[in-house]
């Protein structure tokens, strides 16, 4: 069974462009979630998708959004990019909402790095 | 979100249990108890999670303790390959992984 895949790995922006990130979550996973890490502040939660809706949201600034396809497929996308917006952002999926008991899968991330 | 308290590093040699500690205080009586850890160059993985019981399963086993305020991830004979950052997290329902600053493990031949 294939993992959860991120598209693409590495990219580098400059400030004030904007960015898509891709992941494709394991095959029957409806639950798409998407983390920031930083050295600084470690990983935060950015928000969470469930059958193309969003279900949970973390605190960080309107200029991040995401959106989740039919298909579970989710993409994020960030605005007006920011020097501190360099970091790696990771995708997890989940069989089902974010219970308490639900397994997340992490993908390899994408590491962002903005100029 | 209720937090976790855990040592910032620890030693263990090649084959020999290791014990990783944590504090949770303040805990719900519905905050399920998860383990995750992050290998180096790695998206986090899934490693063990539970309520009340003990758990065992192919990668470690949690011991719980009775008021719930703290717990242990055992790795029974560490290997090389168990050197990451082990974060403990309580998951509350229909709520997100909150990590913290975890702990990070180092296995030494």
């Amino acid at each position: 069974k294939a993992g959860v895949t991120q598209t693409p790995r590495y990219l580098i922006k400059t400030r004030g462009q904007q960015v898509t990130l891709s992941c494709s979550p394991i095959s029957g996973h409806r639950s798409v979630s998407w983390y920031q890490q930083t050295p600084g502040q470690g990983l935060q939660f950015l928000f969470e998708y469930f059958s193309e809706t969003q279900r949970n949201k973390g605190n960080f600034p309107g200029r991040f959004s995401g959106r989740q396809f039919s298909n579970s497929r989710s993409e994020m996308n960030v605005s007006t990019l920011e020097l501190g917006d360099s970091a790696l952002y990771l995708c997890a999926s989940s069989l089902e909402t974010s219970g308490p008991y639900n397994e997340q899968f992490f993908g390899p991330g994408t590491r962002l790095t903005v100029l | 979100d209720a937090k976790t308290t855990q040592p910032n590093s620890m030693e263990s040699n090649e084959e020999e249990p290791v014990h990783l500690p944590c504090n949770h205080s303040t805990i719900s009586g519905t905050d399920y108890i998860h383990w995750y850890r992050q290998l180096p160059s790695q998206g986090p993985e899934y490693v063990i999670h539970g309520l009340t019981s003990n758990v065992n399963n192919r990668m470690a086993s949690l011991a719980i303790a009775e008021d719930r305020k703290s717990s242990t991830l055992i790795l029974h004979r560490a290997t090389l390959r168990d050197a990451a950052v082990y974060y403990c997290i309580l998951r509350e329902v229909g709520r997100q992984l909150t990590f913290g600053s975890g702990t990070q493990l180092t296995v030494l031949p």
